[in-house]
Formats: structure tokens, sequence, C-alpha cells
């Protein structure tokens, strides 16, 4: 079975700009969460979708934004971006259920210039 | 929120050494998992853990729910075994969820 894939694998952005991440779960999973990894932050829970619904968000801006399709492929979005915005983004999946494992992606790696 | 803390942040060892990591969490939680960051920064799963005891091969994990901890045993440690270990709680309130990570533990294993 395919693991969790993201794409770009790697972003270089300027400030002000907007950038679009994308996902595709595991095949069977539902549940598919964000995840902002920097060296000051850590790993930071971003928002979760299930069945193309956000079901639970992090402590982020609102230039933090996301969706999740019928096929359960999820892409976020940065708009306005800030240099702070560098970071290692990982998306996980899981099927959604009661107390599931997550699986995560190799990442997308985005440098704010 | 709930709060993970892991310890030792760093460790060397030599190869074919033992090695134990810790993660404290301070509430009750339905899923704990550990994961080795790979140089490229991909989360491998090691275990889904959120009590008991569990084996892959030369690592090894117990979670004691009761007292909010869980230990991550490497025996025979091998280079390969070099990285950021994390683990994360899943602080569940109804049928959100989300993981919460420690702030990871440094391996250095020397040749």
């Amino acid at each position: 079975k395919a693991g969790v894939t993201q794409t770009p694998r790697y972003l270089i952005k300027t400030r002000g700009q907007q950038v679009t991440l994308s996902c595709s779960p595991i095949s069977g999973h539902r549940s598919v969460s964000w995840y902002q990894q920097t060296p000051g932050q850590g790993l930071q829970f971003l928002f979760e979708y299930f069945s193309e619904t956000q079901r639970n968000k992090g402590n982020f801006p609102g230039r933090f934004s996301g969706r999740q399709f019928s096929n359960s492929r999820s892409e976020m979005n940065v708009s306005t971006l800030e240099l702070g915005d560098s970071a290692l983004y990982l998306c996980a999946s899981s099927l959604g259920l009661v107390y599931n494992e997550q699986f995560f992606g190799p990442g997308t790696r985005l440098t704010v210039l | 929120g709930i709060q993970v803390e892991q310890s030792p942040p760093d460790l060397i060892l030599q190869e074919g050494a033992n090695s134990t990591l810790r993660c404290n969490f301070s509430d009750s939680v339905n899923n704990l998992q550990w994961f080795h960051q790979n140089p490229w920064g991909q989360l491998i799963n090691l275990f889904y853990i959120p009590s008991g005891t569990k084996q892959n091969g030369r690592l090894s994990a117990t979670t004691v729910a009761t007292e909010r901890y869980s230990l991550l045993y490497i025996s025979s440690s091998q280079t390969t075994d070099s990285g950021v270990y994390f683990c994360a709680v899943d602080d569940r309130t109804g049928a959100n969820s989300k993981l919460t990570f420690g702030k990871g533990i440094t391996l250095s294993v020397r040749p």
C-alpha cells in the first residue's frame, strides 16, 4: 500500500506571496492532519480534516487554511507569506476513527525569502 | 493543553550500547506514538502504544498510562539509529484529535 505523499517537496517563495501544498493520504484513510515543524517551536498542529470537514484547528493565524476533497486528498494554503513561515510542513493520515495511528508523509520544505 | 516532556534532550552512544528514552505526559491520553525522524525530515512510525509493551527487533517500548510515561528502549545501537526521536500523544477532545509532540531526543551513535 502506498504511503502518504506530499507535493511539492521543496518550495522557495518571497514574502507576501501565497503557497499551496498538497497531500494524498494512504488509500482508505479519511483523516488528514497538517503539522508545522520549525527549529524554534518544534512540531505544531495546524488542522485536521475528516470527510471534507475541518474537525480541529491549531493556534495559527487565519492566513493558514486548508481543505479536503471527496477523495480525501488535502491541500493547505498560506497567504501573505512571512519569513517566519519558513518550515517543514508535514501531513499525516489516519483512518479517522477513534484512537487511530497516524502516518506521516515526507514533508514539504518551504523557504520564504 | 497536554504537556509532553522528553528526556534526555541529547544522547551520545557508542555503537553496540543500549539506551532508554523517556516521555512524560501531563494528562491521560488515548494514543501515544514514537517516531524517528530521518535526515530528510520524514517521521517514521516506530510504535503505536497507548499502553503496555511492544517489541520490534532491537527496539521496544513500554507505556504506563496510569503513571503518565512511556519508555523507548534501543538495544545494540547502530549508527543508523542516529537521528531525532519524538514521542507524541493524542490530545483528543470529543471527536477531534491532534498529536502533541515532545521536543525530541537527538541520538548520536558513534562507530
